[in-house]
């Protein structure tokens, strides 16, 4: 069983529509980070997160350490946010650079 | 500041040639990280470093070598390339201590044929 499952593996949504991306996780975590990578493209931070929520224009960010379970929500979504998001964790007393990473998730947003 | 740089963005090999992914940050990153990219397979670490001098192993080091002689350069060195090498490599870096954000280069895609 992978350590970070995400899910759905592939949405694909219409433009304006509101969307969610799931994470969980199996392991003890110190934080847990959300990454966009766009087709041909590198990778960008979105989130960092160790607790509660956080908020970046229509991108909302949220993390129940309890249930280790995060999500990714995206407001009024736009064809510009069809990219894969990926959510990846530092395992709890791991090195700071040794990151777990889920699949992936592959937006598609329709005009 | 340029961020994390990575060279070349593309390469392609032919099996049993041997060289070197550069990459370099100016954000006096403590941290720096290789990572692998493969379809279907998600980014898998290769090799990290926690300071100039300290190296260590990720899940799939085989057939890499790493240094950091200093705290700008992680340069990832492939031994003797195989087919199965052929990937997206991306280099990370962060500050270390509490700040946990890991800033990506670019990328290079190498083809080993």
């Amino acid at each position: 069983k992978n350590e970070v499952e995400q899910s759905p593996q592939n949405l694909t949504a219409q433009e304006g529509e509101f969307i969610t991306i799931n994470c969980s996780y199996s392991v003890g975590i110190s934080a847990l980070h959300w990454l966009q990578q766009h087709p041909g493209g590198g990778i960008v931070s979105l989130f960092m997160l160790s607790s509660g929520k956080k908020k970046h224009g229509r991108l909302i960010a949220t993390i129940n350490i309890q249930e280790k379970h995060s999500s990714l929500h995206i407001t009024a979504s736009h064809p510009r946010d069809s990219a894969v998001y990926i959510c990846a964790v530092y395992n709890y007393g791991g090195s700071q650079g040794n990151l777990i990473f889920g699949k992936g998730t592959k937006l598609s947003v329709k005009p | 500041n340029a961020g994390v740089t990575q060279t070349p963005k593309f390469q392609v090999l032919k099996t049993g040639q041997s060289m070197t992914l550069q990459c370099a940050q100016d954000m006096n990153h403590e941290y720096m990280s290789w990572y692998r990219q493969d379809p279907g397979m998600g980014l898998r670490l290769i090799h990290y470093s926690v300071g100039a001098g300290i190296t260590d192993q990720g899940e799939v080091p085989n057939g890499y070598n790493v240094s950091r002689s200093t705290t700008e350069d992680f340069p990832l060195r492939l031994l003797s390339a195989a087919p199965s090498q052929t990937s997206v490599y991306f280099c990370a870096s962060s500050y270390g201590g509490d700040n946990y954000e890991q800033y990506f280069g670019p990328g290079t895609r190498l083809t080993v044929t």
